[in-house]
Formats: structure tokens, sequence, C-alpha cells
């Protein structure tokens, strides 16, 4: 599993209140991704990080801030949750750099904004 | 940004062939992937072809691709209830929104 951890896996959360999720790595990836999971949707990119204080937005950013002060740990913030964030949250590495294929995934949190 | 269209659900047999279709829009991917997510999991890369491909086989699993048509398939043999979870197709920079496939008995 690439050594990723997500926590929480379940949390519910009221409107307005900042929400934060973390993602764990243990294996020195460099690259880190925040998906969302919708049905009907698939899974949508939230933001992305290519090393430690880079990152970049993906195709549905509006409402979420990341962080990632070390090479283990990539954040996903909610500043103010709204109900529209209720979602499964995937975060996942790529091995590229190390000539692997694809993704892997954590194991998702699911949030819920009520 | 990429569009990457899949039906959403499928119904088969167990023993019966399934297949699962992707089509998409961003030809410059040089990977295609096929991912599968079983019920409160994360997804797994099943499999992937290089775009220069039309076909690649893996045990029981049998991936087309056609470039012209920009069609990408997931065929799988003799299926099997391990086999129920929902599949997504991944053009390269986006993902479909998935395949459910109910394995009946």
């Amino acid at each position: 599993d690439a050594g990723i951890t997500q926590s929480p896996r379940h949390k519910v959360t009221e409107t307005g209140t900042p929400v934060t999720l973390r993602c764990h790595q243990t294996e020195n990836h460099r690259y880190m991704y925040w998906y969302r999971q919708d049905p009907g949707h698939g899974l949508r990119l939230i933001h992305y990080s290519y090393g430690v204080k880079d990152t970049d937005k993906g195709e549905v950013s509006d409402g979420y801030s990341v962080s990632r002060s070390k090479t283990e740990d990539f954040l996903l913030t909610l500043e103010s949750a709204t109900s529209s964030q209720t979602s499964v949250y995937f975060c996942a590495i790529t091995q590229w750099d190390r000539g692997l294929h694809g993704y892997t995934f954590g194991s998702g949190t699911r949030l819920t904004v009520v | 940004g990429e569009d990457v269209e899949q039906s959403l659900f499928l119904s088969v047999r167990e023993g019966d062939s399934s297949v699962i279709n992707c089509t998409y829009t961003d030809s410059s991917s040089t990977y295609l992937y096929w991912y599968k997510q079983e019920p409160g999991a994360g997804l797994q890369l099943l499999t992937y072809i290089f775009s220069n491909m039309d076909m690649k086989q893996d045990q029981r699993l049998t991936v087309l691709l056609n470039k012209k048509d920009k069609h990408l398939s997931l065929r799988i043999a003799d299926t099997q209830t391990g086999d129920s979870a929902i599949y997504f197709c991944f053009g390269g920079l986006s993902f479909g929104a998935g395949t459910t496939v109910t394995v009946r008995a």
C-alpha cells in the first residue's frame, strides 16, 4: 500500500467549521495528491504536491487548501466546511520518478458536513 | 479538461465475460489505466496499456485500445463474484465516473 495512511477515516462536522484531513506516507514519495469521490463524478483532483512546500491546484480546488511542510505529510484543509464538501476523500501517491506506473491510493476519509 | 466517459452499471452472470467500455478525449496520454475499487477501499491499479499498443492481455484481463476512436475497453474472462466492484478508466488526466459491475450467480 506504499505506506499511505489517512486520518481520520470518518468525520462528521458542522457547516462553517474548519476541517483538516491528514495523509501520511512512510516511503519518501515525492508526488502526493488529494482527490474527492462522488457518485456519478468518479474521482476529481483537488490539489497535488510535487515536493515540500510545492503544491498546485487541481480541477476542484475552490474551498480547499493544502500544506506540505515535510515529505511524509500532506494536509487538506476545508477552511469553512459546506454541505457540498460531503464526500469521500482519497490521498494518493505516484512513483513516476521510480519508474512505476499509476496511482496508489489510501483507504479514504468519509467526511459528512451537516 | 479531459472528458472520460463510462457506462455506470454492468450486470454479468458468473462465468461469463464482462466488457467495460471507456471513451476519452485527450489523445496525448502515453499510458491509459484501469483501476478497481472494492467496497470501503481505495482504488487499486488493475492494469494499463501503452498508447502505441492496441491490445494487452494479463491472465483473465484483456485491454483493447482503439486510438483512432479514443476507445478503451477492459474484458474480464470467466467473471467471478470477487470481480464485483467499481472499475475506473483513467485517461492520463482524468478518471471516468466508474462502472459498477455486479456479478450474479
